[in-house]
């Protein structure tokens, strides 16, 4: 069965600070692809990363970092020097091989505060 | 360019009545998708579509009818609406195959009274 477990449903900081947002996921399949989106308060979808079962290096872009481990079944997101315009709602989620659909989790709402 | 437009943003009706919506994607993709979210952000597929086809149907009630006119538009009918059906409504297109992400359009926001 596939699911996702974002268990940090609102992380409230302040400017600057670094902030780890957790995914947890479950899947049966050997192969499978995880994915971050980010909902702002406007409302629409973005995507930010994806990531296949067969790579755990960890991935860096500008102040978002990425750390899979299969050991641990976990995709955590870290923004570094949150801004206020990283306010929004994440989506960790996931997709099996022969399923064209999306898995998501619950989301984690962040809120940067000045 | 808009990639995935849906029509209309938003969407207030009564109970009963039967409505759509409409999405178009612009960037060639074969598959495309409806999502809803719920009033807690919980999102969860409803329909996939590959090349005018249906492949997924993830326990929709029978008063959600897609339909996919060409691989650029799936369009999203709901007969008889009650007030659980209530929620954002989000389009997606992708290349065909489960490595690719999705792109989403900017959903429509459906109420019913």
């Amino acid at each position: 069965a596939q699911k996702v477990t974002q268990a940090q449903t609102e992380i409230s900081v302040v400017e600057k600070e670094d902030v780890t947002l957790d995914c947890v996921y479950e899947t049966r399949d050997t192969t499978y692809y995880l994915f971050w989106y980010k909902q702002p308060p406007s409302g629409e979808l973005v995507f930010l990363i994806r990531r296949n079962s067969f790579d755990e290096q960890n991935e860096i872009s500008g102040r978002y970092s990425w750390n899979f481990q299969k050991s641990t079944s976990s995709f955590n997101f870290t923004i570094t020097a949150s801004q206020v315009v990283d306010s929004a709602v994440y989506f960790c989620a996931l997709s099996e091989t022969g399923f064209q659909k999306l898995v998501f989790g619950t989301g984690t709402r962040l809120l940067v505060s000045p | 360019d808009t990639a995935v437009s849906q029509t209309p943003k938003y969407l207030v009706t009564q109970m009963g009545n039967d409505k759509s919506i409409k999405c178009e994607q612009n960037l060639g993709h074969d598959t495309m998708y409806w999502y809803k979210q719920d009033s807690k952000k919980f999102l969860k597929i409803m329909f996939s579509y590959n090349n005018k086809e249906l492949i997924i149907n993830e326990t929709v009630p029978n008063r959600f009818s897609p339909k996919s006119p060409d691989k650029a538009h799936l369009n999203l009918h709901i007969n008889s609406l009650e007030l659980g059906d209530s929620a954002v409504y989000f389009c997606a297109s992708s290349p065909t195959g489960t490595y690719y992400e999705q792109y989403f359009g900017p959903g429509t926001r459906l109420t019913v009274t």
